[in-house]
Formats: C-alpha cells, structure tokens, sequence
C-alpha cells in the first residue's frame, strides 16, 4: 500500500528565513511522482513543485527546492527567503502508474511565517 | 486559460437528502479527478473520470456517485446524505496521463446538519 507521512503538523519560520518540510513515503513501485501542493487560507490547492522519480536531479521552483532521497524514500521541501504569502497548509502527495491520477496525500504541514 | 471551477462554492443540507456538486475542468483536459477533505481524514480520493468513464475508484460507500460529460465537465453526487459528510469536496483537472500535473478547484464546502 502507498502511504505518504508528514511528521510534521505545524512548523513556523522568520521572514526572509530558510524551512524545510519533511515527507516520507512508502511504496514498491518503481515509476511514480511526488508533488508538493500548497493550500493557502482560502482552500485552493496549488501545485509548488513535482519530481519525477527517475529523475536523480531535484528539482526546483524559484525559492522552492526539494531534497529527493530515492532509497530513503524521502522528499523534503525547502523555503527559501520566506515570505509572508507563503503561510499555508502543505500537502505532499505520491502518484504512480498503477493508479493513474489518483493521489495518495499526507496529512500536511501547517507553516507559520513570523513577520 | 480559465482554471477548475467548481459550484456551488458553499452548500448546507440536511441528513437524508441528496447533494449534487459540479467541476468543470480547464479547457482540453479530459480527466477529472474528485477528493474529499475533512479534518480527520485529511485528503481522500473519491473516484477519477476519464472520456466519461470512471477509470478509479477510492473506497467510498455507493452513496458516492458520479459522472463525466462528453465536453469533461464532471458532476459527484451524495444521496442520503449523513453528518460525516461534511468536508470541503475538491476536484481536480489534468491533460490526459498520470505523468500530467493535476489542477485543483476551489472546492465546494458541504455541512450536513
């Protein structure tokens, strides 16, 4: 079974500050994708990076960056220079082929940004 | 290009009756997937319509139903409706294949009284 695991419920972090977001996931399928979705106050989930499991390069969105462990199963977020609009709930999510479009999602991180 | 929208945005209704929810997905793309979320469960996956088919289903009582229309847009319909079903019901939109980022609605807040 596919499970995704945020041990993180709440994190906080300064202005202008670096975070990182953990996320472990479990799975023995060898073709999949993990995202990171934000989802603000007002409810709507938005995509802030995907990584592709054969990809060995992390990827990077502007300020956001991932730390893609494959054999750890690990995919970290990391914040850089955080702002205040950055203040959400953070979903990490798992995809593979055998399930399509469906996702497998964590139960969040919830980041505060100190002003 | 217009984004996922959904409606009604907020909805209350009371046990025992039925609720239908709309997506409609962004312009072109053919899967429409939906997903409840509640503080206790946190992000389910209710089912994935695909060409007005429904390619996967999450496990979810039969009172969980839905559809997709030839132009993609998808309804998700509850009947009997219970006190546990209250959550925010999200869909979400993509292309076509799972290597295809998936796109999020606004969401539809349902409370059941």
């Amino acid at each position: 079974a596919q499970t995704v695991t945020q041990s993180q419920p709440e994190m906080s972090v300064q202005e202008a500050e670096t975070v990182t977001l953990s996320c472990t996931y479990d799975t023995s399928e060898s073709d999949y994708y993990l995202f990171w979705y934000k989802q603000p106050p007002s409810r709507q989930m938005i995509l802030v990076i995907r990584q592709e499991a054969y990809k060995q390069q992390n990827a990077t969105e502007n300020r956001f960056s991932v730390n893609f462990q494959k054999a750890a199963k690990s995919f970290s977020l990391k914040i850089s220079d955080s702002q205040l609009g950055d203040a959400a709930m953070y979903f990490c999510a798992y995809r593979n082929s055998n399930t399509g479009n469906q996702f497998y999602f964590g139960t969040g991180t919830s980041l505060t940004v100190i002003p | 290009k217009a984004g996922v929208t959904q409606t009604p945005r907020y909805l209350i209704k009371t046990r025992g009756q039925q609720v239908t929810l709309s997506c409609s997905p962004i312009s072109g793309h053919r899967s429409v997937s939906w997903y409840q979320q509640t503080p206790g469960q946190g992000l389910q996956f209710l089912f994935e319509y695909f060409s007005e088919t429904q390619r996967n289903k999450g496990n979810f009582p039969g009172r969980f139903s839905g559809r997709q229309f030839s132009n993609s847009r998808s309804e998700m319909n509850v009947s009997t409706l219970e006190l546990g079903d209250s959550a925010l019901y999200l869909c979400a939109s993509s292309l076509l294949q799972f290597t295809d980022t998936q796109y999020f609605g606004p969401g539809t807040r349902l409370t059941v009284l």
